[in-house]
Order: structure tokens, then sequence, then C-alpha cells
């Protein structure tokens, strides 16, 4: 089945500075890479989502781009502000007939950005 | 408003008790998961569902039991409770047509004495 790693575990960034996570998968098959922000106590939350016929996507100071020769994908963070403080966690899966099915998750990058 | 409902929100039980937690939802969904989470932590599934009367065990072992008879509702129970299952408990899910963005409810925090 399908592996997702995540990496950092945890980043601590200054408020302005920016923030990258990084993630690898292991099928080939997958083909639908989302990224979900939980803020403590609250339910996660879809912030971006990336497809494989595209490379990168920008949604604001949100982006996400995606190397699937290299099987890898990341989140990057710009200006950041203290409510973007949370855990962040990305996801793979396998798109087929228009639906997803079952998300494979890596396990979560605490992000603290200091005033 | 299409939402995802999860009741309780918290529970505190004794070890051996049998419990049920309810997840329902408006979104019109066909497809239902139920993930383990301990606050800030590793999202691990542990049962889904991909339509009525559709049940499958997800990666995580788990000594619960989940039923699909309705396309609302996908309830988890724990025929016995034990201080182990003291987790957060989250419902989710995904459409079958459009955008298929997993949704999730808002939780049941679990906690066995």
């Amino acid at each position: 089945g399908e592996n997702v790693e995540q990496h950092p575990s945890t980043l601590s960034v200054q408020e302005g500075d920016s923030a990258v996570i990084k993630c690898t998968y292991s099928d080939s098959a997958s083909n639908y890479f989302p990224w979900y922000k939980q803020e403590l106590g609250k339910r996660p939350q879809l912030i971006i989502d990336i497809r494989s016929n595209v490379g990168e996507k920008k949604d604001q100071r949100i982006a996400v781009t995606l190397n699937k020769t290299a099987k890898h994908f990341s989140l990057h963070i710009t200006e950041t502000q203290p409510e973007d403080s949370a855990v962040y966690f990305c996801a793979a899966s396998i798109s087929s007939g228009g639906s997803n099915y079952k998300l494979t998750f890596g396990k979560g990058t605490l992000l603290t950005v200091n005033p | 408003e299409a939402d995802i409902y999860q009741t309780p929100r918290y529970l505190v039980i004794g070890t051996g008790k049998k419990i049920t937690l309810e997840c329902s939802q408006t979104m019109g969904h066909d497809k239902m998961y139920w993930y383990q989470q301990d606050p800030g932590m590793e999202l691990h599934l542990i049962h889904y569902s991909y339509g009525v009367n559709s049940t499958e065990k997800g990666d995580l072992s788990s000594e619960s039991t989940v039923s699909r008879i309705r396309t609302e509702h996908f309830p988890l129970t724990l025929e016995s409770a034990r201080p182990s299952h003291t987790s957060q408990y989250l419902c989710a899910t995904i459409g079958t047509f459009g955008y298929n963005e997993q949704f999730f409810g808002p939780g049941t925090r679990l906690t066995v004495l």
C-alpha cells in the first residue's frame, strides 16, 4: 500500500519568514495530494491540494509543488503569521473515475510561528 | 448547512462499558471514514465504508466495529472500553462527484477510566 513520509515533524519560524514542509510517497499511481491544517482542538481542514497533472499551485501565501518523478511534494507558506501555527498533514490518494477513495496521511508537522 | 455531526463530543466512561460513537452527515457523500487521533498527532484510519452495507477495516488494528445501514449514518461501537481506547475519534466523508475533498467531523474525545 501507499506510504507517505513527512518532514520535519516540528518547525519553528519567525513571523514573516517562509516555512516549507516536505512529503514523499511510495505509490506511483497516486495522483491526488491534499494538505490539511489542524488548529489546536479543531478538525483538520483542507487548505490546498494538487493533482498529478499539475506541477505547482498557489493560493495567496500558500503554494504546493509536486515532483512526480521523484515522488515528492511540498507545502510552502510565505510571510508566515502567528495564525499559521498549527499541525499540517500531507496526504496522497489514487483518484479513479473522478472520485477519491482512501487518503494516506503523513504523520504531521507542528508549525510554530513566533511573533 | 451541509455538515458532519458527531455525538457525543466528549465522553468519560469506565472500563468495560459498551459505547457507540455516532456520526451522521448531510453532505450527501457515499464514502465515510473513522480515524483515531491523539491530540495533534498522526491520523490513524480504523474503519471505512464506500456505501450502504460496505465496511472495511483500516490500517490501524482496532477493537471497534462499524455498521453502514443508512447512507447518512456510520456509527462506531466499542463492546468493552479500555483505557487504551482513550483518544479522539474523527469521522470523515468523501463525495462521489465534484472535487472529492475529504471533510472531517468535529470529533469525539473519549476518556476511559
